[in-house]
Parts: C-alpha cells; sequence; structure tokens
C-alpha cells in the first residue's frame, strides 16, 4: 500500500528547532518529487518545500533560510529541519508525493497524489 | 511567486451542478490540480492535469480550464461533497502555489 507517516511534531519554543520526518512505503522517495504543505490553523494550505528525484530543493519565501529539506534513500524518508521557528510556523505539516506530466499540446501539470495524515506543530512559550 | 484566485465560498442545492474556479496568470502554462479537504482530514487529490480523476473519485467531478481561469465542475452535488477545495500549480520559478480554498456548502 502506498502510504506517507509523518512523526516529529510537537511544542516548541519560539526560536527553538524541530526535525520532522515522513516515511514512505510502497513507493520510493528518491524517483518522486516531494514536498511539504502546512495548514495553520483555520487557514488554508500553504506550500512550504519540496525536493526533487534529483535532489534540487526549493522553499517558500516564508521559510527560506530556516527550514531544510532532505531524504534518506536506505529509510526511504524525506525530512524537513525547522530552524528558529516562529509562532507563525505553527500548523499542521503534511508530507505529499508529487507526480508530473507533459500533455500533447505541451503543457506540464503537476499534482500531489498521496499526502500523509499529517504532523502537528505548536510553537509557542 | 505567482498567486491563484479562489471564491472563498460556494453554495449548491443537493444534486445540482456547481463550479469552483480558481484564476492566476500561472495558469496560462500550467494545468491545475484539485485537492477536496474534510474537516480534520488531510487533503485528497480529485482532478489533475486537463481533466484526470485518480481512482476512487466519483465521476460527477471533473475539471476544465480556459486561459488563466481553471475550473472544478460537480455534476450532481451529494451531501459527502461538502469539504474545502484547493486549488495548484506552479509558477515561473518552479514554486509550487495553491489557491486561498473554496467551501463549499450543500443545501
Amino acid at each position: 500500500e502506498v502510504q506517507l507517516v509523518e512523526t516529529g511534531g510537537g511544542l516548541i519554543q519560539p526560536g527553538g528547532s524541530l526535525r520532522l520526518s515522513c516515511a514512505a512505503s510502497g513507493f520510493t522517495v528518491s524517483s518522486n518529487y516531494m514536498s511539504w504543505v502546512r495548514q495553520a490553523p483555520g487557514k488554508g494550505l500553504e506550500w512550504v518545500s519540496v525536493i526533487y528525484s534529483g535532489g534540487s530543493t526549493y522553499y517558500a519565501d516564508s521559510v527560506k533560510g530556516r527550514f531544510t529539506i532532505s531524504r534518506d534513500n536506505s529509510k526511504n524518508t524525506l525530512y524537513l529541519q525547522m530552524n528558529s521557528l516562529r509562532a507563525e510556523d505553527t500548523a499542521v505539516y503534511y508530507c505529499a508525493r508529487e507526480g508530473r506530466a507533459v500533455t500533447k499540446d505541451g503543457y506540464y501539470y503537476y499534482y500531489m497524489d498521496v499526502w500523509g495524515k499529517g504532523t502537528t506543530v505548536t510553537v509557542s512559550s | 511567486s505567482s498567486e491563484l484566485t479562489q471564491d472563498p465560498a460556494v453554495s449548491v442545492a443537493l444534486g445540482q451542478t456547481v463550479r469552483i474556479t480558481c484564476q492566476g496568470d500561472s495558469l496560462r502554462s500550467y494545468y491545475a490540480s484539485w485537492y477536496q479537504q474534510k474537516p480534520g482530514q488531510a487533503p485528497v487529490l480529485v482532478i489533475y492535469g486537463k481533466n484526470n480523476r485518480p481512482s476512487g473519485i466519483p465521476d460527477r467531478f471533473s475539471g476544465s480550464s480556459s486561459g488563466n481561469t481553471a475550473s472544478l465542475t460537480i455534476t450532481g452535488a451529494q451531501a459527502e461533497d461538502e469539504a474545502d477545495y484547493y486549488c495548484n500549480s506552479r509558477d515561473s520559478s518552479g514554486d509550487v502555489v495553491f489557491g486561498g480554498g473554496t467551501k463549499l456548502t450543500v443545501l
């Protein structure tokens, strides 16, 4: 069964660090684009970061310089290292597998077809 | 990064048809994908690409695109379709973007 399971969330003080993990089963993390998406309480989805199969990484401006996405191929696991945490980082963090394709008329499309259930990060003193 | 704009809320009578829209410049280059999210649950992909449905998604869900606007149509809305719906795409810099979400109420 294709599955993602996030762990590592919790209560952390402002300025602190936390590492989230996302264990995959049923597919290979390193062969796919993998994203972290978060959702603050009562708010919409916000993309956080993506790592491509080739290893390139991209970040939302709101977390650039503070968060680092990585993966461990031997453990088939995705990570998000979060440093200098702020109250506004409080959210449920989801990891997701991202598929991609191109149509015959040249349109690219991307889609997150597998999501974990999320892990909650609360930044508060 | 570019933005994707959605109406905050839409309502539909049970069994009727509803269209949820998503506007943004990036949609001229990329097809949108659509996600359904019910309270306390993770998002679920419902439409991707030109008009593709993942396995298990009812065929009352369909997608279309024109210019800078993508649409998700539910034909014959059911009570279980009441949820938040998000569109998603990429922008020219490679960043992933989500719309603000549309809360669908089935009356």
